[in-house]
């Protein structure tokens, strides 16, 4: 089945810039998705088809693809923005079924 | 302002059946392709099954197939998941999530969820 691959977790200080990657066989076909997970709540989408923003989504969140692999930048990282990030894809069979990454830790302090 | 509220979650010992609701509000219900991902406790988020917006197209997890089965009522703005020969890793927080689209490809909204627990 098909996997996407992200770091466990990723640890800034507050202003510096963070970045998680995700990785995927498939990535150089499909687009990646990212959505972010505060303790306790529903994910929020902050970035889709690679590296376009959602409304509402601050600035400082940026995606990018190349090749196998999918990176989510948040420059300028805020305490709040310390949360479980997740990559998302579809597989490369055509049969529209998703995959997330498995999630990675964000610590900002 | 989309809403998506899931209710139907509870105990159920293992074997059984649930089914979950999904009460969309806020945008045109057909229009638009729903998901449903859980997460097990202390876990990451494992996508489960979505449909089109017609609900002519369905496609599952390898995890549910056979046992799962989403389907959606657009008269009513409600979609569903009916689990059947649940099991105890089935136990989880389950989302309902809006899709960006009519066609399933990612979700751009989702519901609070509801828990689901296997466990006799």
């Amino acid at each position: 089945s098909y996997e996407l691959t992200q770091p466990p977790s990723v640890s800034v200080s507050p202003g510096q810039t963070a970045r998680i990657t995700c990785s995927g066989d498939a990535l150089p076909k499909k687009y990646a998705y990212w959505y972010q997970q505060k303790s306790g709540q529903a994910p929020v989408l902050v970035i889709y088809e690679d590296s376009k923003r959602p409304s509402g989504i601050p600035e400082r969140f940026s995606g990018s693809s190349s090749g196998t692999m999918a990176t989510l930048t948040i420059s300028g990282a805020q305490v709040e923005d310390e949360a479980d990030y997740y990559c998302y894809s579809t597989d490369s069979s055509g049969n529209h079924r998703g995959v997330f990454g498995g999630g990675t830790k964000l610590t900002v302090l | 302002e989309v809403q998506l509220v899931e209710s139907g979650g509870g105990l159920v010992q293992p074997g059984g059946s649930l089914r979950l609701s999904c009460a969309a509000s806020g945008f045109t219900f057909s229009s638009y392709a729903m998901s449903w991902v859980r997460q097990a406790p202390g876990k990451g988020l494992e996508w489960v099954s979505a449909i089109s917006g017609s609900g002519g197209s369905t496609y599952y997890a390898d995890s549910v197939k056979g046992r799962f089965t989403i389907s959606r009522d657009n008269s009513k703005n409600t979609l569903y998941l009916q689990m059947n020969s649940l099991r105890a890793e089935d136990t989880a927080v389950y989302y309902c999530a809006k899709d960006d689209s009519y066609s399933h490809y990612y979700m751009d909204v989702w519901g609070k969820g509801t828990t689901v627990t296997v466990s006799s």
